[in-house]
């Protein structure tokens, strides 16, 4: 088993839509935990930390669920600019260690 | 904005030459992380350090690959000899102490023919 694994999708949806995606992680002692976003041929970049009490940055908001051990993105109001792959990271320390990647998950937001 | 710059871009070699790939963490960041990326595997950590140590390069096929970091400011990834299954894109990656996310570089395109 992967220790963070994620629906690869992809997800197709409607200009407006909402859509959410989940990560489960298998390391219960994991401390913080990154949502990245990844365009075509393009480098990772980080799009929100997720925090126990959950966090909202404009359209998108993240949630984190000790208790079962996984992590979710949801967007909210879907743009053509928000299609791309999504990939959910694990830290297993609050200082900057080795990160577990998920595979990621494809999102194609259609007119 | 602060950038992590990696060189080259691209790079094209034949089969057993040997390939170096540059990066320039931001300045400040102590921690340096290596990551290749292909379409079957996703993205697979190869070394990081910290402070310019290596801390765990465990993802690295040691007997062709090595990382070295010879100051703050320059981190070094070496293929030798270089084989087709070697073709990725190798990105790499800086952080502070604390944990607020990576930034990573724009990467570097590694094709072996």
């Amino acid at each position: 088993r992967k220790e963070v694994e994620q629906d690869p999708g992809p997800f197709n949806v409607p200009e407006g839509a909402t859509v959410a995606f989940n990560c489960t992680y298998s390391n219960s002692a994991s401390q913080s935990f990154f949502w990245y976003r990844q365009d075509c041929r393009k480098e990772p970049k980080l799009l929100m930390s997720v925090y126990s009490s959950g966090n909202e940055d404009g359209r998108f908001t993240a949630q984190l669920n000790r208790a079962s051990q996984y992590i979710s993105l949801l967007i909210r109001d879907s743009k053509l600019s928000d299609s791309a792959t999504y990939l959910c990271v694990v830290n297993p320390t609050t200082n900057a260690g080795k990160s577990t990647f998920g595979d990621g998950t494809t999102l194609t937001v259609k007119p | 904005d602060a950038r992590v710059t990696q060189t080259p871009r691209h790079k094209v070699t034949e089969m057993g030459q040997e390939v170096t790939m540059r990066c320039q963490p931001i300045l400040g960041h102590n921690t340096v992380f290596w990551y290749r990326q292909t379409m079957m595997q996703g993205l697979e950590l190869l070394a990081y350090f910290r402070n310019r140590a290596p801390l765990d390069d465990s993802g690295m096929p040691k007997d062709r690959f090595s990382a070295e970091m010879p100051d703050a400011t320059l981190a070094t990834l070496k293929i030798q000899p270089s084989e087709p299954r070697d073709s990725a894109v190798y990105f790499c990656a800086s952080g502070p102490r604390t944990v607020s996310g990576y930034t990573f570089g724009s990467g570097t395109r590694l094709t072996v023919v």
